[in-house]
């Protein structure tokens, strides 16, 4: 296990298409969080899980975002009917709960998202 | 509200210089502070926390309450710590607010 992992790195979409991202967080963090980063920007919250439980959503996930972790292990964030404020990086992280030690955040390497 | 400010986009010292990379946060309870450093084609990473009272590669960063402020700091730069800075605060939820950072260049 080298860390949290995204896939895929990048993606080019049309505007009005879908796009879905995964997530495989460190294998033994039960939280993850998808955060937004658009140029000259912070990483900006969009939501987390704590296994399978989403348990807080930004208001910045419009109803055409979705992102589940079925299984507690992977995530999948979706966008759909993308428009060309969408394209930004897309991180996600991931933290062993319990205690103040287990909140640091793990980050994922990011995906690209290019809306034409 | 909660917010975290970082007012330098682009901080340029030369090596050896001493090094201060602001934070000003909002939050009314009591937060949790972070600095996260993300080296060039690396991705992010925690360097340090508040409670850990650390110092890590010669960085430490001490949280002012009066002020709430959390500025980071090294006495003598170095060429490998040209990377973008991070602020970060956690409150009551565990999602992390972040600053809009600041560029580190140290030049030779």
């Amino acid at each position: 296990d080298t860390g949290v992992s995204q896939n895929p790195r990048h993606k080019i979409t049309k505007r009005g298409q879908n796009v879905t991202f995964r997530c495989d967080p460190i294998s033994e963090h039960n939280r993850l969080y998808w955060y937004r980063q658009t140029l000259g920007q912070g990483p900006e919250f969009l939501t987390y899980f704590q296994n399978e439980a989403q348990l807080e959503k930004s208001r910045l996930l419009s109803d055409r975002f979705s992102a589940e972790r079925p299984k507690g292990s992977f995530s999948t964030l979706e966008i759909q009917r993308t428009e060309q404020g969408d394209s930004a990086m897309y991180l996600c992280a991931s933290s062993l709960g319990g205690g103040t030690g287990g909140n640091e955040q793990f980050f994922g390497p990011g995906t690209r998202l290019t809306v034409l | 509200a909660q917010r975290v400010t970082q007012p330098e986009k682009l901080l340029s010292v030369f090596k050896g210089a001493p090094v201060e990379l602001k934070c000003n946060y909002s939050y009314s309870g009591s937060p949790e502070l972070f600095w996260y450093v993300q080296y060039s084609r690396q991705r992010l990473q925690l360097l340090l926390r508040h409670i850990s009272r650390e110092s890590i590669k010669g960085f430490t960063a001490d949280l002012n309450k009066g002020e709430t402020s959390f500025h980071l700091k090294k006495p003598f730069a170095q060429e490998e710590d040209s990377a973008m800075y991070y602020c970060a605060l956690r409150g009551s939820s565990y999602k992390l607010i972040f600053g809009s950072g600041t560029r580190l260049l140290v030049r030779p």
